[in-house]
């Protein structure tokens, strides 16, 4: 049975920091992975979208990267900004529609 | 990508009423999907929305309880009946946007007092 774990749950750093969020995974036969953010009592944005046979996405300050083998995916922030400050979240496709889901990594960036 | 506007964004509920969410998508999708995000949880899939079928609900979520409309391959609707305060959390829809993934609308913050 797959399964998703974020670490860290929370994260406070001071802006300008360049940080990384961590997504890893039980079973290698995924999809893809796609990592969203969300803000308090909102919807999912979309941030970057990793098919299964690629070993990176980039837009603009974020970077993801994903090593199947491994199990693992994560999140490259640069230069950090407090407009950064949500949740992070990364799902898991195994390719029947039914996404698998982190927990989250709760991002604070202090001014 | 593929648009989704969800209504309303937000709503305050009496308990043992109902309340229906609506999503429009700006492109025609096969396959609509209604999740439930409890406060402090990660996200549940409640059901999955074919046009011109019923609906597939995943295990622990019913149809009494949730109803769910597709009229036509752009719109969809959830009901959350008989409302209790189990029941506050936000209700989001989504669809498959090819070669961008997941796509989900705005989302709906339910309170139920």
């Amino acid at each position: 049975k797959q399964e998703v774990t974020q670490i860290p749950a929370a994260l406070s750093v001071p802006e300008g920091e360049n940080l990384v969020l961590n997504c890893s995974f039980t079973d290698s036969a995924i999809y893809n992975l796609q990592w969203f953010r969300q803000d308090p009592g909102k919807g999912l944005t979309s941030l970057l979208l990793i098919q299964s046979s690629q070993r990176e996405q980039t837009s603009g300050r974020l970077n993801a990267s994903l090593d199947k083998s491994s199990g693992r995916s994560t999140l490259y922030i640069a230069a950090s900004q407090p407009g950064d400050s949500a949740t992070y979240l990364c799902a898991v496709n195994p390719s029947n529609y039914q996404l698998i889901w982190g927990a989250g990594t709760k991002l604070i960036i202090k001014p | 990508s593929a648009v989704i506007s969800q209504k309303p964004s937000r709503d305050i509920c009496q308990r043992g009423t109902s309340l229906t969410i609506q999503c429009q998508v700006d492109s025609q999708v096969t396959m609509m999907f209604w999740y439930r995000q409890q406060p402090g949880q990660s996200l549940t899939l409640i059901a999955t929305a074919n046009q011109g079928s019923e609906a597939t609900y995943e295990s622990g979520f019913v149809i009494d309880k949730f109803p769910i409309s597709r009229p036509n391959l752009t719109f969809s609707t959830l009901t959350v009946s008989n409302m209790s305060p189990e029941d506050s959390s936000i209700y989001l829809c989504s669809v498959e946007d090819p070669g961008y993934g997941y796509t989900f609308g705005s989302g709906t913050r339910l309170t139920v007092v």
